[in-house]
């Protein structure tokens, strides 16, 4: 069964950072691009980072690009998202998800993990 | 980056219904653009990419069509598991992007 479980989400101070990890299990890993996706509370998904199968290709959403960092370990089969200068607005529900396609550049989500929340806050 | 909206925001159809949602992006997409749909408390499923493909699993009466920067997603026969939350995204240009979302009420 094709599993994400992400993990590191939490309350934090404006300014702080944070780092979220996804394990995933159940498929080969290092053929699929990965994509972090968030909603914040009551709101709409907000895609914020993808990372192609080798890491030669990332992307960043406008509203994170210069604070968070997206990377992959295809021999620990994970996934992560460093969240530094982390702003109120940063506050969300962030998915780890899967891309649909092998070998191929982040392009959409066919598998999401269930989530974990991250409250920026004082 | 490319703006994605949908339209209507609000959907009241009733089961056997035909359903048909629409987005539009700012700026051509070719056929790159995926639909899926959430549930309260879950997380998304994807039910179209590449305008017009189903993913795996999901029922024949999910279809999408479109182009460039008008698409559609049509429901032919609304089933009671149907009321939901529908976005689209497009990933033909970074970054990528979600449509705001139409809600299929009751």
């Amino acid at each position: 069964e094709v599993q994400l479980v992400e993990s590191g989400g939490g309350l934090v101070q404006p300014g702080r950072s944070l780092r979220l990890s996804c394990a995933a299990s159940g498929f080969t890993f290092d053929d699929y691009a990965m994509h972090w996706v968030r909603q914040a509370p009551g709101k709409g998904l907000e895609w914020v980072s993808g990372i192609s199968w080798n890491s030669g290709s990332k992307g960043y959403a406008d509203s994170v690009k210069g604070r968070f960092t997206i990377s992959r370990d295809n021999a620990k089969n994970s996934l992560y998202l460093q969240m530094n200068s982390l702003r109120a607005e940063d506050t969300a529900f962030y998915y780890c998800a899967k891309d649909h396609a092998e070998l191929e550049p982040p392009y959409c989500m066919d598998v999401w993990g269930k989530g974990t929340t991250v409250t920026v806050s004082s | 980056e490319i703006v994605m909206t949908q339209s209507p925001a609000t959907l009241s159809v009733s089961p056997g219904e035909r359903a048909t949602l629409s987005c539009r992006a700012s700026e051509s997409v070719s056929i790159n653009l995926a639909w899926y749909q959430q549930k309260p408390g879950l997380a998304p499923r994807l039910l179209i990419y590449g305008t017009s493909t189903r993913a795996t699993g999901i029922p024949a009466r999910f279809s999408g069509s479109g182009s460039g920067t008008e698409f559609t997603l049509t429901i032919s026969s609304l089933q009671s598991e149907d009321f939901a939350l529908y976005y689209c995204q497009q990933y033909n240009n970074w970054p990528r992007t979600f449509g705001p979302g139409t809600k299929l009420d009751l």
